[in-house]
Parts: C-alpha cells; structure tokens; sequence
C-alpha cells in the first residue's frame, strides 16, 4: 500500500529566505505524486504534480518540486518565500494510472516570519 | 474554479442525529470523492463514486454512508453523528486530459461539529 510522510509538521522561514518542504513516500509500484496548499480556511488548490517525465516539476506561485526515485522523495522549493506563502500544504501519492485514490500525508504548516 | 459547491457549508448537529451532507458539480465528471480532514491526520478518504450508483469505500467509511443518484451530486451521510465525526469534510472531483493526467480538484468544505 502507499503512504506518505511529512516529517516536518511546522516550518517557521524569514520572509524571502529560500525554503524546502520535505515529503517521502512509499510503494511498491510507479507513483503520481502532486503537492496541495491550502489558504487558511479554504479548501486545497492543487501546486504542482509529477506524472512521468522531467523530474524537476514547476508549480504555480514559482514552487518547484524535484522527483527522486532513489530516495523516494518529491521535496518541494521555493527560492524566495513571500508573506501571501503562509498555508498548510500537503504532498499525496497516487499508484493507479488513473490517479483513482489518492493518499495524503499529514501536511506541512509553513509560517513566514516578516 | 474546480465548479464544486458542498452544502451547509457550516453545521452544528447533536449526537445521535443523522446528517446528510452535499456535493454538487457542473461539470459532469465521472469520478466524485469524500475525505474528512483532521488535525494530525491530513486529507482521509471516506468513500469515492466512479459513477452513477457506483460507490467505494475508502480508509475511513465507518459510520458514513453515500448515494450517487445523478452524476452532479453526491451525498455523504452520517447515520448518526457522534463526537468523532467532528471534522472538517471536503469533496473532490477528478478531471483532467487523458486517464494520466487527471487530477482532483477541491470543493470549499464543510465544517460539521457533533455536540
């Protein structure tokens, strides 16, 4: 079964310092990996995804994410974090070629510091 | 805009009532999912349809039931609430280009307290 794993549950960063958010997951199979933010009392919007491809992925808002099969990771960055960053995000894995369920880890609480 | 509503948006309920609550899309897509988010735990899957009466639990269906009668809408239901079931629920559509490149998009959520 698939599972994943944000080690860091909050991470305080200076307004533009440059930040990762670390995501790990686990699985037998070929994954689909994609990381949600979610705005203080709104719903998820989806960054970015990783289906097949390039492994260094580019999301809206300027964050990258880097898939690396080795470690079993899909860390994301940003190089310069702006206040309006300040929001949960989550990393998910999906098995399935059509991406039918998808597993969330418990997500990342990102505090930008003014 | 995902073309997702969920409605109440906000519901305060007792222990022991039945709560039904609603999801509606504009967009007729074939896939329709129900998680609850918690503290702690993330986006958990209570059940997902994959079309008209085709429904599917996920790792958390316990004491939650759904219905499919339209493709626009599906409804979860509490049978009968308890403390527990104390979460923030959000639905989810799937949509996209090709079986690849679908992806979930997200509804608003519905902040449900079982007093």
């Amino acid at each position: 079964a698939q599972s994943v794993t944000q080690l860091d549950s909050q991470v305080p960063v200076f307004e533009e310092a440059p930040v990762e958010l670390r995501c790990n997951y686990s699985s037998s199979v070929s994954v689909y990996l994609f990381w949600y933010v979610q705005y203080p009392n709104q719903g998820l919007q989806l960054l970015l995804k990783y289906l097949s491809g390039s492994t260094l992925v580019k999301g809206i808002n300027g964050f990258e994410a880097e898939f690396n099969k080795s470690q079993t990771s899909f860390h994301l960055r940003k190089p310069s974090v702006h206040i309006s960053d300040t929001a949960e995000y989550f990393c998910a894995v999906s098995e399935s070629v059509g991406n039918e369920k998808l597993t969330f880890g418990t997500g990342t609480r990102l505090t930008i510091i003014p | 805009d995902a073309g997702i509503t969920q409605s109440p948006r906000h519901k305060v309920t007792e222990t022991g009532t039945p709560v039904t609550l609603r999801c509606h899309q504009t967009e007729n897509h074939r896939y329709m999912y129900w998680y609850r988010q918690d503290p702690g735990h993330g986006l958990r899957l209570i059940h997902y349809s994959y079309g008209v009466k085709d429904t599917d639990k996920g790792e958390v269906s316990d004491g939650y039931s759904v219905s499919r009668s339209k493709t626009e809408d599906f409804l979860l239901t509490l049978e009968s609430a308890t403390s527990s079931q104390t979460s923030v629920y959000f639905c989810a559509i799937r949509k996209g280009q090709g079986a690849r490149g679908e992806t979930q998009y997200f509804g608003p959520g519905t902040r449900l307290l079982v007093l």
